[in-house]
């Protein structure tokens, strides 16, 4: 069983182009994220929905727009692709772990990643 | 703003030898995040530490935490070839925010 799953895995695509990578988890997590990695490796949050509110935005252009139908599904839309959009996109959610003494943590847990080219 | 340095970025050693992996934070946080990713793939989560002290292992890996030097530090013990990977510790930038920032990550290579 997957815990969190996104498609396509690939995505190749010409500038200028509208693309759409979904995401969904069957972990019952409230929180959902967005992470784009770059070449070197450096993982960025774009992204982060709680209870399907944004509650984290980060500075990323318009072009980017998340959606979240329902608390297992986060859907990343990209308008007018550009080439610096080419990166790998992880999906990734967490649920709130509370520890005796009221203080709590939130482990993360990842999709698969998209690979997304723009030619 | 929260920066999360790790060091070394790159890691090349031999089989059956110790090193340590350090991870930097500028913030008060004292939850810290633990990932590995293999090469393709996605990040696999290896520890969670959520206290001044904490120490955590997993096989030849033991994490610990130091909030009051903002440290965290990832100790591999006789290192072998399946450990080779890409090791990022990450931090909540504030408690409760849910915006977590990712270390630069350390690349380990193990040589046979």
């Amino acid at each position: 069983d997957t815990a969190v799953s996104q498609t396509p895995k690939y995505l190749v695509t010409q500038m200028g182009n509208d693309k759409s990578i979904k995401c969904e988890q069957n972990l019952g997590h409230d929180t959902m994220y967005w992470y784009k990695q770059d070449s070197k490796k450096f993982l960025k949050i774009m992204f982060s929905y709680n209870n399907k509110e944004l509650i984290i935005n980060e500075t990323v252009p318009n072009r980017f727009s998340p959606k979240s139908p329902d608390k297992a599904h986060l859907n990343l839309h990209i308008n007018s692709l550009e080439l610096g959009d080419s990166a790998v996109y992880f999906c990734a959610s967490s649920q709130v772990s509370w520890l005796a003494g009221g203080s709590s943590y939130n482990e993360q847990f990842f999709g698969p990643g998209t690979r997304l080219t723009v030619l | 703003e929260l920066k999360v340095e790790q060091n070394p970025l790159f890691l090349s050693m031999q089989e059956g030898k110790n090193y340590t992996i350090y991870c930097n934070y500028s913030t008060t946080s004292d939850r810290l995040y633990w990932y590995r990713q293999d090469p393709g793939k996605s990040l696999e989560s290896l520890f969670v530490l959520l206290s001044n002290g904490a120490v955590k292992q997993e096989g030849r890996l033991m994490a610990s935490l130091d909030t009051k030097a903002r440290l965290s530090t990832l100790h591999i013990t006789a290192a072998v070839h399946d450990l080779s990977a890409t090791y990022f510790c990450a931090v909540d930038e504030t408690p409760g925010t849910y915006k977590y920032i990712f270390g630069t990550g350390t690349r380990l290579k193990v040589l046979a």
